[in-house]
């Protein structure tokens, strides 16, 4: 009964170059959610995908940065030509269901990937 | 100050004292919900409180929550050097949300 796995763990990248991140939810979950982290910070909100749908990526920069969550296989985060700004650590977490007014919306999280830009 | 502010920002005490910690929000809510990180890991969920509850236990956790202020406290009892982690709030605003929104979080010290 894995939870939500991520991996990389750990990334390290040089400025330019492309970051991927891949994220598998947990056994029956189809509601996959990206959050970032920056350093003595809380968890930021950047995308929230279902099955081959992107639901709301309002969190996530215009630009570089792109999300999916296929049919088959993990969901995944890229981040084009990386910059130093983009060094934290970006969680993924799942769900089986969105909160309603009687159930909350309950997500578990995956360890992370630590992505540092040299 | 941001949706979901813990406070203290950090917290320092004795193994077996109880560890009380704070949250503040702006909005209101559906649900708020409580999780732990330790150092360098991911995210451990502790507890869920609806809007329409006051009060939650689980083990030796007890959550509260007051609407009318906007704020919830985490009440960690006989506390153990385990507990020594970052405490988050997290709150989504209404039925049919998913975003959640965390606060920075109170760092708890438990020394041996």
């Amino acid at each position: 009964n894995a939870g939500v796995m991520q991996n990389p763990r750990h990334l390290v990248r040089r400025r330019g170059q492309e970051a991927r991140l891949r994220c598998s939810p947990m056994k029956g979950h189809s509601h996959v959610y990206w959050y970032r982290q920056l350093p003595e910070e809380g968890l930021k909100f950047m995308v929230y995908l279902q099955k081959e749908n992107i639901i709301d990526e309002s969190g996530m920069p215009k630009e570089r940065f792109s999300a999916e969550f296929p049919k088959e296989g993990p969901s995944i985060l890229r981040i084009q030509q990386v910059v130093r700004g983009d060094s934290a650590a970006y969680f993924c977490a799942s769900s089986d269901r969105v909160s309603t007014e009687w159930s909350g919306n309950e997500q578990f999280f995956g360890p992370g990937t630590r992505l540092t830009v040299l | 100050s941001q949706q979901g502010e813990e406070d203290p920002q950090a917290l320092s005490i004795q193994e077996g004292e109880n560890a009380t910690m704070n949250c503040s929000y702006k909005t209101s809510i559906n649900n708020l919900q409580w999780y732990r990180q330790n150092s360098g890991r991911g995210l451990v969920h502790l507890i869920l409180i609806r809007s329409n509850e006051r009060e939650k236990h689980s083990g030796r956790l007890r959550v509260t929550l007051d609407t009318s202020k906007k704020s919830s406290s985490l009440l960690i009892t006989a506390s153990r050097a385990a507990d020594t982690a970052s405490y988050f709030c997290a709150t989504d605003e209404r039925a049919g949300s998913y975003q959640l929104t965390f606060g920075k979080g109170t760092k708890l010290s438990v020394i041996p």
